[in-house]
């Protein structure tokens, strides 16, 4: 069964740096690209990041660009999102989520954790 | 980038059909998903590839998609049906992931 785990959510002061975890089982994980995918409170979905399968490569949403790095760890089966220069539109629950390979499409997401960006 | 246009509700009756559109620049072009999301679950795919349906989706759940618009029916809406709704593409050109802005979905 596929799983992926978030953690590292929490509430940061604008300006502030903070790191997301998804440890992720139940599949081959150099197989599979990653992304991450936001959600602000009663507002709909934004994609925000991906990260190939061997790392290599990653995209970003331009809202996040310059701001956010992802990058994954074969060893932990994890991959992280480094979040500097939050601003208040940041706040949001962030999802892990798995594209099907060559589909696009996502099959898999986890349970999301939410990021609070206030003073 | 590439913009996917939904309309922002939706109102059915039971046992009626629902269809919820998604808009874009030669979207028929491209392969459209579906994805319905609950108040405080996270999104679960419904369609993928237009019109196919993941294991464990009911049937009453079809897709279709030609020239700008691509299109979620639901038949014989049931009250567990109620949520929003979101379509997504991949933009190849950008290798962004792009969502509509959502659908809710409400059941009369």
């Amino acid at each position: 069964e596929v799983q992926l785990l978030e953690s590292g959510g929490g509430l940061v002061q604008p300006g502030g740096s903070l790191r997301l975890s998804c440890a992720a089982s139940g599949f081959t994980f150099s197989a599979y690209t990653l992304t991450w995918v936001r959600q602000a409170p009663g507002k709909g979905l934004e994609w925000v990041s991906a990260i190939s399968g061997s790392g290599d490569d990653t995209y970003y949403a331009d809202s996040v660009k310059g701001r956010f790095t992802m990058s994954r760890d074969k060893s932990k089966n994890t991959v992280y999102l480094h979040m500097n220069s939050l601003r208040a539109d940041d706040t949001a629950v962030y999802y892990c989520a798995r594209p099907e390979i060559a589909k696009e499409c996502f099959d898999s997401w986890g349970q999301g954790t939410l990021v609070t960006v206030s003073s | 980038s590439y913009v996917l246009t939904q309309p922002p509700s939706v109102s059915v009756a039971p046992g009626q059909t629902a269809r919820i559109t998604c808009g874009g620049d030669f979207i028929g072009s491209k392969s459209v998903h579906w994805y319905q999301q609950k108040p405080g679950q996270a999104p679960v795919m419904v369609l993928y590839a237009d019109s196919d349906r993941p294991s464990g989706i009911p049937e009453r759940f079809s897709g279709s998609n030609s020239g700008n618009t691509a299109t979620l029916t639901i038949s014989r809406v049931e009250a567990g049906d109620e949520a929003d709704y979101y379509c997504q593409v991949w933009d190849a050109i950008t290798y962004h992931y792009v969502f509509g802005a959502g659908t809710k979905v409400t059941v009369l």
